[in-house]
């Protein structure tokens, strides 16, 4: 099993829809949670971070299920520019800090 | 801003050449990372460094290694590329509980 697990997509959605993404880990030992986004050719860039109580950034909304083992990402009123992958990231204390990557999910917002 | 720069964008190599890629960040981070992308599998850690001259194996250290002799840089080394090592490969610094920050990645192609 993949210590993270996302829904590669495509998710396809018309502009000004609301699209919601989850992500589920299998260590329960997980301890820090983030969202990337990574746009084509381009590097991951941190979208936000995950805390217990839920936050929100403007128009994303992130949560995390710790008793479920999943986080997730709601955008609502998606934009053109919203179009990305969007990386569901989890820390491991390993003996060190370790990040292990989600394998990404692929928005497409069309007009 | 915090920048992370990877000396090339994209390399052409031949099998059993020894490959250096080149990694340095300016913002006095602890840790730095050693990722490769390829499609369908997500970032795979190859290398960690928590401080210079140290060293951890990720996931695929297989037909790496790395060098950190001073604390901005991180060096990654293929010592006889094979095609199998063609990938993007993504470095970063930062991250454990905190982001991590990524170059813009080397497109590497073994031929």
């Amino acid at each position: 099993r993949k210590e993270v697990e996302q829904d590669p997509g495509p998710f396809n959605v018309p502009e000004g829809a609301t699209v919601a993404f989850n992500c589920t880990y299998s260590n329960s030992a997980s301890q820090s949670f983030f969202w990337y986004r990574q746009d084509c050719r381009k590097e991951p860039k941190l979208l936000m971070s995950v805390y217990s109580s839920g936050n929100e950034d403007g128009r994303f909304t992130a949560q995390l299920n710790r008793a479920s083992q999943y986080i997730s990402l709601l955008i609502r009123d998606s934009k053109l520019s919203d179009s990305a992958t969007y990386l569901c990231v989890v820390t491991l204390n390993t003996g060190f800090q370790k990040l292990v990557f989600g394998t990404g999910t692929r928005l497409l917002v069309s007009p | 801003d915090v920048k992370v720069t990877q000396s090339s964008r994209y390399l052409v190599k031949r099998t059993g050449e020894k490959v250096f890629l080149e990694c340095v960040q300016d913002m006095d981070h602890e840790n730095m990372f050693w990722y490769r992308q390829d499609p369908g599998l997500g970032l795979r850690l190859i290398y960690f460094s928590y401080d210079v001259k140290m060293k951890e194996k990720g996931d695929i250290p297989e037909g790496y290694s790395v060098s950190r002799e001073k604390k901005e840089r991180f060096s990654l080394i293929l010592e006889s590329a094979s095609t199998n090592q063609t990938s993007m490969y993504l470095c970063a610094s930062g991250g454990g509980n905190a982001e991590a920050f990524f170059g813009q990645g080397t497109r590497l192609t073994v031929v």
